[in-house]
């Protein structure tokens, strides 16, 4: 099955500076990759997504790129603010079905 | 526009008892997941279903554990007997037919005591 592995575990920025979160997967059948983020108590919350025939989407202050080439997938906060605080997990899934491997999360926190 | 409801938001029994988990999905969405999160394990897929179907059920931990969905709008997670590890925050997310995006419930925090 799919493996999907998340760098790093936590994250620390400082307000105004960027973030960037790396996932890899092992399936090259994989050819959607959402991201998810979670805040303390709540629920996980598509953010940002990105399928196979895509190399970067943006949304505002958000975006990721994909390299099918090295299976790795990245997302970049710009900006950051305090609200962006939380735990972000991407996810891939397969042309085969629609489950979703999660990676294991990573914590950013951003320093006000 | 109602999301993906669960029930109830927070259960607390004790080892042994059984416990049944609901979940409503968005409505016209025709497949609907269930998780688990821990610490120690992140967010496990453990069934899903599609058109009411169960279709994949690889991450049901064991026998203690069963899904049903007897409509397109309903449906149930059971442990029986439960255990102290089953204490976890269980999720339900349903999707569009053809879709990959899901949208998660606010989750049931169980504590088996």
């Amino acid at each position: 099955g799919e493996n999907v592995e998340q760098h790093p575990s936590t994250l620390s920025v400082q307000e105004g500076d960027s973030a960037v979160i790396k996932c890899t997967y092992s399936d090259s059948a994989s050819n959607y990759f959402p991201w998810y983020k979670q805040e303390l108590g709540k629920r996980p919350q598509l953010i940002i997504d990105i399928r196979s025939n895509v190399g970067e989407k943006k949304d505002q202050r958000i975006a990721v790129t994909l390299n099918k080439t090295a299976k790795h997938f990245s997302l970049h906060i710009t900006e950051t603010q305090p609200e962006d605080s939380a735990v972000y997990f991407c996810a891939a899934s397969s042309v085969y079905d629609y489950k979703l491997s999660f990676g294991a999360g990573t914590t950013v926190t951003v320093r006000a | 526009d109602a999301g993906v409801i669960q029930s109830p938001r927070h259960e607390v029994t004790e080892m042994g008892q059984e416990v049944t988990l609901r979940c409503k999905p968005i409505s016209g969405h025709n497949s609907l997941f269930w998780y688990r999160q821990t610490m120690m394990r992140g967010l496990e897929l453990l069934i899903y279903f599609n058109n009411n179907v169960p279709i994949d059920d690889s991450g049901m931990p064991e026998d203690r554990f069963s899904a049903k969905m007897p409509n397109a709008s309903f449906s149930t997670l059971k442990i029986q007997p439960s255990e102290p590890r089953d204490s976890a925050v269980y999720f339900c997310a349903s999707s569009l037919a053809g879709s990959h995006e899901q949208y998660f419930g606010p989750g049931t925090r169980l504590t088996v005591t």
